[in-house]
Formats: C-alpha cells, sequence, structure tokens
C-alpha cells in the first residue's frame, strides 16, 4: 500500500491528453513538492517534473505537473507512442521523514 | 554528462550481506546529496535510503532502517549501500540516484541503470 495513490493504469490513442492524478496528505503533497517520473522497464527512470510543475531541459512541453491541496497531477497532451511507460508521482514525507512515491500508473497508448 | 554506474548486485542467502557501490562521474559529486531508491519484481519504485552532500545527514526507509547504512567516499567519487540481514523481501533492482541539491529530498535529477539483488536459498 503506497502512501501516494495513484491510479493503476490509464490509457489514450495518439494525439490525445490524458492526466494521471496522485493522491496525498497534508504530511507529504500538502506541504512539499510534488515529482513526477517516467520509467521504461529495464531503463533509468527519467524525471519529468520537478517543483509541482517545472520541467527539466530536454523534457517537451506536452508534459505538464500541476498541485492543489493534497493532490497533483501529470499531463500528456499530444499522445505518442514513445509515452508508453509507467509514470510515478513522489513527494517528501514530514511524518515519515523520508521520501514516498506513487504505486506507479502504467500508460497505454492504443 | 552525468553517469551513474551501480555494482555490487548478485544472489545472496536469506540473512546474508551485501555492500552495492555506484560510481559517479560528469558532476562535483561532493556537492550533491544522493539517493538509493529500488524496484522489487513486479512493484513500483520504492526509495531506500539518502546521504546529504557532506555525508552528515542520512535518512532510511522504515523497512531498511537498522539494518542498511549508506555512505560516500568523495575522494573516489562513490557512494555505497550496506546492506545486512538481507530476505526475500529485499529483492529488486537497486538504483543510485543524484539529488538536484547538497541535502536530501529534492528532485532525483539522475538514475543509474540498476543493478540487481536476488535473495534466495
Amino acid at each position: 500500500q503506497s502512501v501516494l495513490t495513484q491510479p493503476p493504469s490509464a490509457s489514450g490513442t495518439p494525439g490525445q491528453r490524458v492526466t494521471i492524478s496522485c493522491s496525498g496528505s497534508s504530511f507529504n503533497i500538502g506541504s512539499n513538492y510534488v515529482y513526477w517520473y517516467q520509467h521504461l522497464p529495464g531503463t533509468a527512470p527519467k524525471l519529468l517534473i520537478y517543483t509541482n510543475d517545472q520541467r527539466p531541459s530536454g523534457v517537451p512541453d506536452r508534459f505538464s505537473g500541476s498541485k492543489s491541496g493534497t493532490s497533483a497531477s501529470l499531463a500528456i497532451s499530444g499522445l505518442r507512442s514513445e509515452d508508453e511507460a509507467d509514470y510515478y508521482c513522489e513527494a517528501w514525507d514530514d511524518n515519515l521523514s523520508g521520501r514516498v512515491f506513487g504505486g506507479g500508473t502504467k500508460l497505454t497508448v492504443l | 554528462e552525468v553517469q551513474l554506474l551501480e555494482s555490487g548486485g548478485g544472489l545472496v542467502q536469506p540473512g546474508g550481506s551485501l555492500r552495492l557501490s555506484c560510481a559517479a562521474s560528469g558532476f562535483t559529486f561532493s556537492s550533491y546529496a544522493m539517493s538509493w531508491v529500488r524496484q522489487a519484481p513486479g512493484k513500483g519504485l520504492e526509495w531506500v535510503s539518502g546521504i546529504s552532500a557532506s555525508g552528515d545527514s542520512t535518512k532510511y526507509a522504515d523497512s531498511v532502517k537498522g539494518r542498511f547504512s549508506i555512505s560516500r567516499d568523495s575522494s573516489k567519487n562513490t557512494l555505497y549501500l550496506h546492506m545486512n540481514s538481507l530476505t526475500a523481501e529485499d529483492t529488486a533492482v537497486y538504483y543510485c540516484a543524484k539529488e538536484g541539491l547538497d541535502s536530501i529530498g529534492y528532485d532525483l535529477d539522475y538514475w543509474g541503470q540498476g543493478t540487481l539483488v536476488t535473495i534466495s536459498s
């Protein structure tokens, strides 16, 4: 049972916009930054979004992040086949004094 | 180019010990905090431990507290994870990750490819 809650799966067709949610509590998302990572099995995870809504250089602007209260979301617009991967949200948890990840969302591009 | 190369994984019997290493290059290793994150088979990512740039602050997940120890050697640009009292639940791919700042808890902006640890008799 992950501290941060994500839907286990999401899907969309090429060109569509999909959103992945991440729900937490006042101890984590409510009081700290949220980060998003993209992970293709067998490869190194990749930072997609930092400090809630910022994109590292090289990440397409099709990816965007937002946060409101104790929830956050990742939006992917103009969906492409190469976006098919697992996506994880993450935040620091003040109660646990450690990082916590969501359970991950497997995105399928139909 | 930032590179993180993990090593030291393998097959260990329950109750055994193992030391993982992560050789870092392409950035000023002594200026950034580092973390270990693992992924058990069929499961999601789980943060294991973090260490500040100076090495004077360390944090652990409850699942490994008292059994694992994180350390770093800036003269060798290498991060370590010492693992003791290993159980089947520790079986996972272990990733080394660079943090975005000198203290623990910000973005993990670069990751290694991982090293597989298997605990089995």
